[in-house]
């Protein structure tokens, strides 16, 4: 069975430094990983995602995510963070060899919080 | 162009009464979703449609049902409600399958949300 790991319930970051939210993974096959944002009262916006190629992927809002394969790991950095950036991101993988629909299976998720 | 749409935003019921909320997609995709979201939880599959006439039990279908109208359109109907079902619902669609310029997709899109509370 597949499964995202989140280790992180909250990460804290100051205005301008570096930001990682970390996630790992588990599936049988090779895996298609993505990140979402969800902002307060709003539905998971998608915001970047690896199927193959480039291991470092760039996506919406200056974030970007680099694919591990050998830590199984897909984590999530921007440079400088914003306090616009706090939010709930979700790291989500689905197996397309596992048949089927391949279900995305999602993390708990990482509340983001960017201080002034 | 407006994504993934659900219905109604808010809603309040009594345990035992019933409700439907309803989810339309205007993307052309084959397969949709229905999560709810609890806190400490994460997203949590109820039900999935992977094409129009077909749908599947996810991880916590109990007290739900669904129902695939059409391509467009899935509903999730509950029938008796209690107060365990007070959540978030977010209803989904998926390019899964969909070749583009850019390639394969595979990301979800989202609605915006139902929150629903059962007293």
């Amino acid at each position: 069975a597949q499964s995202v790991a989140q280790p992180e319930d909250q990460v804290n970051v100051a205005e301008g430094n570096p930001l990682t939210v970390k996630c790992t993974y588990s599936v049988s096959g090779n895996p298609y990983l993505f990140w979402y944002v969800q902002y307060p009262n709003r539905g998971l916006q998608f915001l970047l995602k690896y199927i193959t190629g480039d291991n470092l992927v760039k996506g919406s809002y200056g974030f970007e995510a680099e694919f591990n394969k050998s830590q199984t790991s897909f984590h999530l950095k921007k440079p400088s963070a914003l306090v616009s950036d706090s939010a709930l991101y979700f790291c989500a993988v689905r197996d397309p060899s596992s048949g089927g629909s391949y279900i995305p299976t999602f993390g708990r998720g990482t509340s983001l919080i960017v201080h002034p | 162009n407006a994504g993934v749409t659900q219905t109604p935003k808010f809603q309040v019921l009594k345990t035992g009464q019933s409700m439907t909320l309803q989810c339309a997609q205007d993307m052309n995709h084959n397969s949709m979703y229905w999560y709810r979201q609890d806190p400490g939880m994460g997203l949590r599959l109820i039900y999935y449609s992977a094409s129009e006439g077909t749908t599947d039990k996810g991880e916590v279908p109990n007290g739900y049902n669904v129902s695939r109208l059409n391509k467009r359109e899935f509903s999730l109907r509950l029938e008796s409600a209690a107060p365990s079902q007070t959540s978030v619902y977010f209803c989904a669609s998926d390019g899964r399958g969909l070749r583009t310029k850019q390639g394969e997709t595979g990301e979800l899109f989202f609605g915006e949300g139902s929150r629903l509370t059962v007293l």
